[in-house]
């Protein structure tokens, strides 16, 4: 069975402290893997999209990597407003449009 | 650019009552998706549009019905309300990323 574990479930770090969040998956085959950021009381917004094993995006702060059994969401000096639930979602080979989600983390960083 | 635009944003229903989420993309996408959140649980799927006309059921549909109008509109009716119902609804349309709208909080007491 598909399945997607974010961890941990809320992380709370100083401004400038640098950190990682995990997405561990379980698929018969990956499709994609797609990272997104929630704000409260919004929709999520689509940072990112990952194909393959050794794959890495960036996007300011943010750099995402992705192998075989997980991804990593690197978040590099992080700023207050990059405050936010992160959430992951996979598709698997065998669905053309079913996204498995994470839980998501929320990430909260003090000034 | 207004993406996907749902409404009511807020809406109290009493068990037992009905009613209809409204959800519109201006994006030309044919997929579209209604999914529910709930706190410590990921997104859920309840419904599919793969293009106008069709409807695939997803995790959870159980309780409720959709309609895809036309390319544009995706609706999502809550037949007979239950307080297990009470949620964050999610509308979003996809061509390869999927984008969503900003949510409708329905309250079932």
């Amino acid at each position: 069975e598909d399945q997607v574990t974010q961890s941990p479930e809320a992380l709370r770090l100083q401004e400038g402290e640098s950190s990682s969040l995990n997405c561990s998956y379980t698929v018969s085959g990956l499709r994609g893997l797609f990272w997104y950021r929630q704000d409260p009381g919004k929709g999520p917004e689509f940072l990112f999209t990952l194909y393959s094993a050794g794959e890495e995006k960036e996007k300011e702060r943010l750099k995402a990597t992705l192998t075989k059994k997980e991804s990593f969401l690197h978040i590099t000096a992080p700023k207050p407003e990059d405050s936010a639930t992160y959430l992951c979602a996979v598709q698997d080979d065998d669905s053309n449009y079913q996204l498995i989600w994470g839980a998501g983390t929320k990430l909260i960083i003090k000034p | 650019n207004a993406g996907v635009t749902q409404t009511p944003k807020f809406q109290v229903l009493k068990t037992g009552q009905s009613m209809t989420l409204q959800c519109a993309q201006d994006m030309n996408h044919n997929s579209m998706y209604w999914y529910r959140q709930d706190p410590g649980m990921g997104l859920r799927l309840i419904y599919y549009s793969a293009s106008e006309g069709t409807t695939d059921k997803g995790e959870v549909p159980n309780g409720y019905n959709v309609s895809r109008l036309n390319k544009r509109e995706f609706s999502l009716r809550l037949e007979s309300a239950a307080p297990s119902k009470t949620s964050v609804y999610f509308c979003a349309s996809r061509w390869d990323t999927i984008y969503f709208g900003e949510g409708s909080w329905l309250t079932v007491v």
